[in-house]
């Protein structure tokens, strides 16, 4: 089975809180990618990162970390300083080699919210 | 360089009535991927179309159908709407001809389909 999870359903900070929002993946092929994109309210999904299945360095952009481990199938995503901006739904998503043809089996989401 | 669109933004229909929502994809890209993401959930994958045809599908019932045609553009249809169809639909476009596993999908803003 091919499933991503994300099991905080909304999480509520305050500005300049560090916050990390996790995301566990099943799938029993050993070639994949895994995305992080951001919906804000306008509704368009937004790229944030991918990270294919044999990298696991960790990744640093700007106030933003991923953190790839194959061993526990997590790729945990940290807004360091949190600011109101960063408010949104943030979807995890497992790219599976199917075929050649590429699909996103996407997590259901966390809802953050960043209060002033 | 325009991203993808998509139109209508708002739709509203009644209980079996059929509807066609449609998307340009983002300049240089000739693959489009459909999504449905209900209220609260993560978007699901209905189909992707490359070189006009169909090439990989979700679990999604034969009621929803597709079509892209030369310039790449392409279109969703849904017949004997139900009142679960009720949805954002959301079309994203990717260039295939690197390959197509990690490919990054851009997403348009989407459709939003009301089902009375």
């Amino acid at each position: 089975a091919q499933k991503v999870t994300q099991a905080q359903t909304e999480i509520s900070v305050v500005e300049k809180e560090d916050v990390t929002l996790d995301c566990v993946y099943e799938t029993r092929d050993t070639t994949y990618y895994l995305f992080w994109y951001k919906q804000p309210p306008s509704g368009e999904l937004v790229f944030l990162i991918r990270r294919n299945s044999f990298d696991e360095q960790n990744e640093i952009s700007g106030r933003y970390s991923w953190n790839f481990q194959k061993s526990t199938s997590s790729f945990n995503f940290t807004i360091t300083a949190s600011q109101v901006v960063d408010s949104a739904v943030y979807f995890c998503a497992l790219d599976p080699f199917s075929g050649g043809y590429n699909k996103l089996i996407f997590g259901a989401g966390t809802r953050l919210a960043v209060h002033p | 360089d325009a991203g993808v669109t998509q139109s209508p933004t708002h739709l509203i229909k009644t209980r079996g009535q059929q509807v066609t929502l449609r998307c340009s994809p983002k300049s240089g890209h000739d693959t489009v991927s459909w999504y449905q993401q209900a209220l609260g959930q993560g978007p699901q994958f209905i189909f992707q179309y490359y070189e006009e045809e169909e090439r990989q599908r979700g679990n999604f019932p034969d009621r929803f159908s597709g079509h892209q045609f030369p310039n790449y553009s392409s279109e969703l249809n849904v017949n004997a709407l139900l009142l679960g169809d009720s949805a954002l639909y959301l079309c994203a476009s990717s260039l295939r001809h690197m390959g197509a596993l990690g490919n990054e999908q851009f997403f348009g803003p989407g459709t939003r389909l009301t089902v009375l």
